[in-house]
């Protein structure tokens, strides 16, 4: 009931182009979905996180959706650009629990 | 500048010998998390410390140890490493909600 499923392990897109990374869980009692962001040689850093109480949430170029009856939710990039190349972790928790990590997915955007 | 720092950024280690891995916070985060990064796999919690004075184990304790020296602080020790510990290690905290904030991780070669 702890883990946190994310597919797919890698990605390659186009410049331009929208890329995808999926996650499911199966602890119906989590309430905090963030996205981390990973470049090489750094440590993972916050980039966007969704509440179930909101189906969708937006910020610039990247976009969460969540499917509470589903358990899942999504990373959706809008015009991926060379510079979001990186390793995407999605987690799940309660508010103030310890977070539980997807296994990542290895972005590359080809110019 | 705030934040998590880890000493040291790289170590290699004879199999059978001992270290520290230092973390440090000046955030006033109450809690402080210690996770290991092997490719494939995600972030793996190691130990955490929810708050000065506690700590438990995650989801991959064996072969260390902590302390949560005060609030600012939390080490991960490593009694006789095995060359299995070779991996990537990141000390994490978090206020009493929402998400983390990472250090810049330490990366640990066991020969």
């Amino acid at each position: 009931q702890q883990q946190v499923k994310q597919s797919p392990q890698s990605l390659i897109v186009q410049k331009g182009g929208i890329s995808i990374i999926n996650c499911a869980y199966e602890n119906t009692a989590f309430d905090y979905f963030p996205w981390y962001q990973q470049f090489p040689g750094k440590g993972p850093a916050l980039l966007i996180a969704i509440r179930p109480d909101v189906s969708e949430k937006k910020e610039g170029r990247f976009t969460i959706s969540f499917n509470k009856s589903a358990k899942q939710f999504s990373l959706h990039i809008m015009d991926s650009q060379p510079g979001d190349s990186a390793t995407y972790f999605c987690a799940a928790s309660r508010t103030t629990d310890k977070l539980i990590f997807g296994t990542g997915t290895r972005l590359q955007v080809f110019p | 500048n705030a934040g998590v720092t880890q000493t040291p950024k790289f170590q290699v280690l004879k199999t059978g010998q001992s270290m520290t891995l230092q973390c440090a916070q000046d955030m006033n985060h109450n809690s402080m998390y210690w996770y290991r990064q092997d490719p494939g796999m995600g972030l793996r919690l190691i130990y955490y410390s929810a708050s000065e004075g506690t700590t438990d184990k995650g989801e991959v304790p064996n072969g260390y140890n902590v302390s949560r020296l005060n609030k600012r602080e939390f080490s991960l020790r490593l009694e006789s490493a095995a060359p299995s510990q070779t991996s990537v290690y990141f000390c994490a905290s978090k206020p009493g909600s929402y998400g983390y904030t990472f250090g810049s991780g330490t990366r640990l070669t066991v020969v």
